[in-house]
């Protein structure tokens, strides 16, 4: 039961493009969603969250938009750079409770 | 200085033995995890434990047994390992308060190969 969803195994998008990655869940409890990157060979490390009482929470580059109605969260990462090529977790969390997505690799071509 | 560090990183063995994987974290954290990423890349909670006290045991077989000797350690134990238990698996640790999201801090992951 995948609580949290990311259909979208990949993406490649071109260095200093928009690079959109989305999220979809099912449980209405959740109150904080992240994103996590994640290395090869590294454990994930946080990048940005949002609460649930919020509707866009930016930091540099990265963006998160969430929309409750829809149970739907993206990442927007802009300009994307190179550096920015990883696997990345959408996360949902509700009580200590953390639930992740199957990650999204994200390939920005110089 | 590692924040969060997991022993060992790769572990290879037979089935039917009996392994442990140890984690421990230097950041003062009250929560801990084990999480576990299977082929199709997913990171499933196994158990969490928050100052020692288990508060989330997923369905996951009795042959895997979390030990908390103390706050900045959360062991993990396997007996009898079987095929399907090849994955990494990921500890972590949080802290959970009113001015953080409680996001969690990952170790390095260690690659359980079962043959």
């Amino acid at each position: 039961d995948q609580q949290v969803k990311q259909n979208s195994p990949s993406l490649s998008v071109q260095e200093g493009r928009i690079s959109i990655l989305n999220c979809d869940y099912t449980n209405s409890m959740f109150d904080y969603f992240l994103w996590y990157k994640k290395y090869p060979a590294e454990g994930p490390t946080f990048l940005i969250s949002i609460s649930s009482i919020k509707d866009k929470n930016e930091d540099g580059r990265f963006t998160v938009f969430l929309n409750k109605s829809a149970k739907h969260l993206s990442l927007h990462i802009v300009p994307s750079q190179p550096g920015d090529s990883a696997v990345y977790f959408c996360a949902a969390s509700v009580h200590n409770d953390m639930r992740f997505g199957a990650g999204t690799r994200l390939t920005v071509k110089p | 200085d590692t924040a969060v560090s997991q022993t060992p990183k790769y572990l290879v063995t037979q089935m039917g033995n009996d392994k442990s994987i140890k984690c421990e974290q230097n950041l003062g954290h009250d929560t801990m995890y084990w999480y576990k990423q299977d082929s199709k890349k997913f990171l499933k909670i196994m158990f969490s434990y928050n100052n020692k006290e288990l508060i989330i045991n997923e369905t996951v077989p009795n042959r895997f047994s979390p030990k908390s000797p103390d706050k900045a350690h959360l062991n993990l134990h396997i007996n009898s390992l079987e095929l399907g238990d090849s994955a990494v698996y990921f500890c972590a640790s949080s802290h959970v308060g009113q001015e953080n999201t409680g996001e969690l801090f990952f170790g390095e992951g260690s690659r359980l190969t079962v043959l």
